[in-house]
């Protein structure tokens, strides 16, 4: 069985620019989580998405947002890039929101911003 | 005061030895706690959870939760050097609408010596 899957594996990019993060949840799961993860502050939820709908959204500036399709496939967009928006970001799915105990996490996006 | 606080270690111990991890959380209305082992470079992995006061065992790894206390531990048995990692505690509290909000503790270093 397939892992989560996220692309791209690096990315580099400048402030003010904006960037698109996909996510390929495990077939069969229908949740997705994005988490960002930093030295200073650690792995952070960003949002959780079911069924096509955000369900939770964590303490980041609107400037993140995202989206789940109809295959459960996710996308995360960070517009207006700042230097403070590098880190490691790490999409996670599971069966479904009742079941935490089955999230897996993905390989993750390293987003460097200049 | 974090939601989520752990020792950063490094934790050391040797071979064979027993491995305790701790971790304190402040939403007393936290419902469901995890612990995640990742390796350096690599994703966060589930290794257990756990949801009612009590003790769970599964092979090497004991979970313990007091809910009173708002404390959750992780005891590794017979530690091995493939247990080195960081130890990441999670606290999930379920919001309105059934969705989730993992917050996780900065981790702890684990070293296993030979």
């Amino acid at each position: 069985k397939a892992g989560v899957t996220q692309t791209p594996r690096y990315l580099i990019k400048t402030r003010g620019q904006q960037v698109t993060l996909s996510c390929s949840p495990i077939s069969g799961h229908r949740s997705v989580s994005w988490y960002q993860q930093t030295p200073g502050q650690g792995l952070q939820f960003l949002f959780e998405y079911f069924s096509e709908t955000q369900r939770n959204k964590g303490n980041f500036p609107g400037r993140f947002s995202g989206r789940q399709f109809s295959n459960s496939r996710s996308e995360m967009n960070v517009s207006t890039l700042e230097l403070g928006d590098s880190a490691l970001y790490l999409c996670a799915s599971s069966l479904n929101p009742q079941n935490m105990e089955t999230q897996y996490f993905g390989p993750g996006t390293r987003l460097l911003v200049l | 005061q974090k939601e989520v606080e752990q020792n950063s270690g490094p934790l050391s111990v040797p071979e064979g030895a027993i491995a305790s991890l701790n971790c304190t959380y402040s939403d007393r209305g936290s419902q469901s706690f995890f612990w995640y082992r990742q390796y350096s470079g690599k994703s966060p992995e589930l290794i257990m959870f756990i949801y009612s006061n009590g003790d769970k065992e599964d092979g090497r790894f004991t979970a313990q939760l007091n809910k009173a206390s708002q404390y959750v531990s992780l005891l590794i048995r017979d530690s091995q050097p493939s247990d080195s990692a960081t130890y990441l505690c999670a606290v999930n509290r379920g919001v309105t609408g059934g969705g989730n909000k993992l917050t996780f503790g900065t981790g702890t270093q684990l070293k296993v010596e030979l």
